[in-house]
């Protein structure tokens, strides 16, 4: 079975451009997390999606955005983009949201460097 | 606010030692516990996991970790460390409180093991 996918694999931008981070989940899974790892540092939740809807939103400007879709994968907008949102970001995929179904699997991270 | 502290930043043992990571958290209320490992190179996979029920829980590869709740407290443990269990090891909470069930992380703890 596959696991959670995420692409890209690396990106390289600029200040003050946007960036779009996709994210698939594990197969049966639907709900997803976003979570910011800067380098040297535990993950930071951003986001919990669920059956579409935002379930959770971490300390983060409103820069940061993301919607899931009817299939369940993921998207991650980061607008006005800063040296400091360089970091690998993370995705997570869980059956559920809640309880035992809150179980979540990592993706490999996109790896935004911003210049 | 919630927070979960891992102590030790750096640790380095020799094979065969034997190994505890501690992890304490914020406060009480009912929390979901979890220690992630990630291996160089590769993505946040899941060790162990508490949800309820005896307090010493196994997980993958010989490691167990014993919760107790007095303490806040959730530390990561394994009698006899190889050489391939360099990696670094996040501990992870989640409280129910929190509607979406975000993981909050500690800093990570990088353990190195020598041959």
């Amino acid at each position: 079975d596959a696991g959670v996918t995420q692409s890209p694999t690396h990106l390289i931008k600029t200040r003050g451009q946007h960036v779009t981070l996709r994210c698939s989940p594990i197969s049966g899974h639907k709900s997803v997390s976003w979570y910011q790892q800067v380098l040297g540092q535990g993950p930071q939740f951003i986001f919990q999606y669920y059956e579409k809807e935002e379930r959770g939103r971490g300390n983060f400007p409103d820069r940061f955005s993301a919607r899931q879709f009817p299939n369940y994968s993921s998207e991650l907008n980061v607008n006005a983009l800063l040296l400091g949102d360089s970091a690998l970001y993370l995705c997570a995929s869980s059956p559920g949201a809640s309880g035992t179904k809150n179980i979540q699997y990592f993706g490999a991270g996109t790896r935004l460097s911003v210049l | 606010a919630q927070s979960v502290s891992q102590h030790n930043h750096h640790v380095i043992l020799s094979e065969a030692a034997s190994l505890e990571l501690g992890c304490n958290y914020s406060y009480g209320g009912t929390v979901n516990l979890f220690w992630y490992v990630q291996y160089p190179g590769q993505h946040l996979q899941l060790l162990l996991k508490y949800f309820s029920g005896d307090p010493l829980v196994k997980g993958i590869k010989g490691f167990e970790a014993e919760f107790i709740k007095s303490k806040f407290s959730f530390n990561l443990r394994k009698p006899s460390v190889q050489w391939s269990d360099t990696a670094e090891y996040f501990c992870a909470v989640t409280w129910r409180i929190n509607a979406g069930n975000m993981l909050t992380f500690g800093g990570g703890t990088r353990l190195m093991v020598k041959p």
